[in-house]
């Protein structure tokens, strides 16, 4: 199995600042034969169900604010928020697609 | 738009089992993938089961593999989860969730239905 590990497990950022998030995966989810990264983001808001912000580890989901991004190739990855927002209060998972489905243990963001 | 809504939770004694349903609505669901994944209390995610869009193909969690039964009716629109010999440890709100294909990310989920497995 695809073991994923976040760093860190938790972070507090100030409104308006960076918040940087990183996923290692313990083997390479690039498929070589189409180049892309099986590699997955999702916030999950207090109460709520997760909700998909990033796939192919770069493509950011219809409908989602483009201060979500993601970055990265083979085992590392990293999501950032370019400017935090009192709404992005969540914790956020990655996800490998790449054998199976295996999610990160959780990166939860607070305010500073 | 795309709607996912379970049910079947509540609480069963060891060795028990319980059937999850989730109706689907909104897109065509006989033309795309489906998995559950669980949440225990305060604890992240773990995907439990996959079928393919026509129920061809299934894929289980170590964890569930030969007690949970992951199925699917395309003339209700609904999939289901049936779990037998149930343990505390899958104490968890469970979600359904839709594939984008056959085998990729998971763009739309359901509210979710918690199952208690305690006596």
């Amino acid at each position: 199995d695809i073991v994923m590990t976040q760093s860190p497990d938790s972070l507090a950022v100030s409104l308006g600042e960076r918040a940087t998030i990183n996923c290692k995966s313990s083997q390479s989810v690039l498929y070589r034969f189409n180049k892309e990264n099986y590699l997955a983001w999702y916030q999950q808001r207090p109460g709520q169900p997760p909700k998909l912000l990033i796939y192919w580890a770069s493509t950011r989901e219809s409908g989602v604010p483009d201060r979500f991004s993601g970055s990265g190739s083979g085992t590392d990855f990293t999501l950032t928020i370019s400017s935090l927002q009192a709404e992005d209060v969540a914790v956020y998972y990655c996800q490998q697609y790449y054998s199976s489905w295996t999610f990160g243990q959780g990166t939860k963001v607070e305010i500073k | 738009q795309v709607h996912l809504v379970e049910s079947g939770g509540g609480v069963v004694q060891p060795g028990g089992s319980l059937r999850l349903s989730c109706a689907a609505s909104g897109f065509n669901f006989s033309t795309y993938a489906m998995h559950w994944v669980r949440q225990a209390p305060g604890k992240g995610l773990q995907w439990v089961a996959f079928i393919q869009y026509d129920g061809s193909n299934t894929n289980y969690a170590d964890s569930v593999k030969g007690r949970f039964t992951i199925s699917r009716d395309s003339s209700k629109n609904t999939l289901y989860l049936q779990m037998n010999s149930l343990r505390p440890e899958d104490t968890a709100v469970y979600f359904c969730a839709k594939d984008r294909w056959d085998g990729g990310d998971f763009d739309y989920w359901g509210q979710g239905t918690l199952v208690t497995v305690s006596s």
